[in-house]
């Protein structure tokens, strides 16, 4: 069964450094979502993507963020700046046409 | 704005016995509803969903999930759980006006701990 993959699985960063987070969605998937979890607490929707442009952002989707399909196969959140509350595990997820979100394996974020 | 709760935070159970996890939602239009489930160390993997239709909906693993419109409610039920079941599980709502790429609301999750 297709699955969407993320790398890398545990990033560690210093304060004030970029990272960019890497996932494969399902391949004739249309939709892509970026989630996080900061540790103990819910999921938390970031950003939703198609048709190579941002459908829908949470307050949270500052600034800071931004997504890119740099390719036909790849779908990156970028952290220009990180801070320590950055520190989460994030989510991608992926969807066709049936509403139901297909959630990759995650990646955790440690800002030190 | 729409939002989720979750009753229990935290439940625990012996094995056999059965499960009922409540989730209630608040959204102004018609949903579609899930139940996620994330074992320890693993990623979200999807229980069972709701769209239309027969209010009862299996999944998978002997989960089961009831609608009810009037109480905005969905909880997860299992007859009989298992050590295995033990997991953080979240209910999550989006519209269903049709529309595609429309963001899920989580629930805070409610873990469960099964004792052997």
């Amino acid at each position: 069964e297709p699955e969407v993959t993320q790398t890398p699985s545990h990033q560690v960063t210093q304060m004030g450094q970029e990272v960019i987070l890497r996932c494969v969605p399902i391949s004739n998937h249309l939709y892509f979502y970026w989630y996080r979890q900061i540790l103990g607490q819910k999921v938390e929707f970031l950003v939703s993507f198609y048709n190579n442009e941002i459908s829908e952002k949470s307050e949270i989707f500052d600034d800071q963020f931004s997504v890119e399909r740099p390719d036909g196969s790849n779908f990156t959140l970028k952290i220009r700046s990180t801070k320590l509350e950055d520190s989460a595990m994030y989510f991608c997820a992926s969807t066709a046409q049936t509403d139901t979100q297909y959630f990759g394996p995650g990646t955790r974020l440690t800002v030190l | 704005a729409q939002s989720v709760s979750q009753h229990n935070h935290h439940v625990i159970l012996s094995e056999a016995a059965s499960l009922e996890l409540g989730c209630n939602y608040s959204y102004g239009g018609t949903v579609n509803l899930f139940w996620y489930v994330q074992y320890p160390g693993q990623h979200l993997q999807l229980l069972l969903k709701y769209f239309s239709g027969d209010p009862l909906v299996k999944g998978i693993k002997g989960f089961e999930a009831e609608f009810i419109k009037s109480k905005f409610s969905f909880n997860l039920r299992k007859p009989s759980v298992q050590w295995s079941d033990t997991a953080e599980y979240f209910c999550a709502v989006t519209g269903a006006q049709g529309a595609y790429g429309q963001n899920f609301v989580f629930g805070p999750g409610t873990r469960l701990s099964v004792l052997p």
